[in-house]
């Protein structure tokens, strides 16, 4: 099945811009989703189709993807965006077509 | 506003079967849509286990397929998982699950979870 690698820690300091990748064979040929996951709650999508937010998502997230790495990025980063994050895909012609990435720790500094 | 609640036992003996139900209020079942499990260990990442359509079709993941069956009864407006054979590896949190828009390619919106523990 497809794998998702993501960096298991991020640090940034407030104020400045996290970037979260997330990579995979051809990945950028692939819709890739993000989520949000504080302490504690069920995950929230943050960004969906590599570029798209929910309504409610501040626009200081945003997404890409290209080649084998997607990257979400968080700008002017809060205290409160300290969570974890995961990539998804959906891979229409796996028999394993929902792939989570293992997840990546933001720490705010 | 759909709201998904699970519900279950939170303890379970290994070997046998966890059953968790979905109660989904606010949107008929039976109208669309994928429906999905998802869980995930304490202090891991998360797992897809498995959707099912609204009509009934499922798909799981491989790498549970011979221990899960996930259902869905129209009549309570809700869905099910079973997973048998358990082991302490499937102490979890389980998430239940929908998707955006009938694709089954992400899901916006998802239950608070509900701890299970495989324990004797």
């Amino acid at each position: 099945s497809y794998v998702l690698t993501q960096p298991p820690s991020v640090s940034v300091a407030p104020g400045k811009t996290a970037r979260i990748t997330c990579g995979g064979n051809n990945i950028g040929s692939k819709s890739v989703h993000w989520y949000q996951q504080k302490p504690g709650q069920a995950p929230v999508l943050v960004i969906y189709y590599d570029s798209d937010r929910p309504s409610g998502i501040p626009e200081r997230f945003s997404g890409s993807n290209s080649g084998n790495t997607a990257t979400l990025t968080i700008s002017r980063v809060e205290a409160g965006d300290e969570a974890d994050y995961y990539c998804q895909v959906w891979d229409s012609s796996s028999d394993h077509p929902v792939v989570f990435g293992g997840g990546t720790k933001l720490t705010v500094l | 506003q759909v709201q998904l609640q699970e519900s279950g036992p939170g303890l379970v003996k290994p070997s046998e079967t966890l059953s968790l139900t979905c109660a989904v209020s606010g949107y008929s079942i039976s109208s669309g849509y994928y429906w999905g499990w998802i869980r995930q260990p304490p202090g891991k990442g998360l797992e897809w286990i498995g959707s099912i359509y609204h009509s009934g079709s499922t798909y799981y993941n491989p790498s549970l397929k011979s221990r899960v069956t996930i259902s869905v009864d129209t009549s309570k407006n809700q869905f099910s998982l079973k997973l048998s054979s358990v082991t302490a590896a499937d102490t979890a949190v389980y998430y239940c699950a929908r998707d955006a828009n009938g694709s089954g390619s992400y899901y916006p919106l998802w239950g608070q979870g509900t701890l299970v523990t495989v324990s004797s």
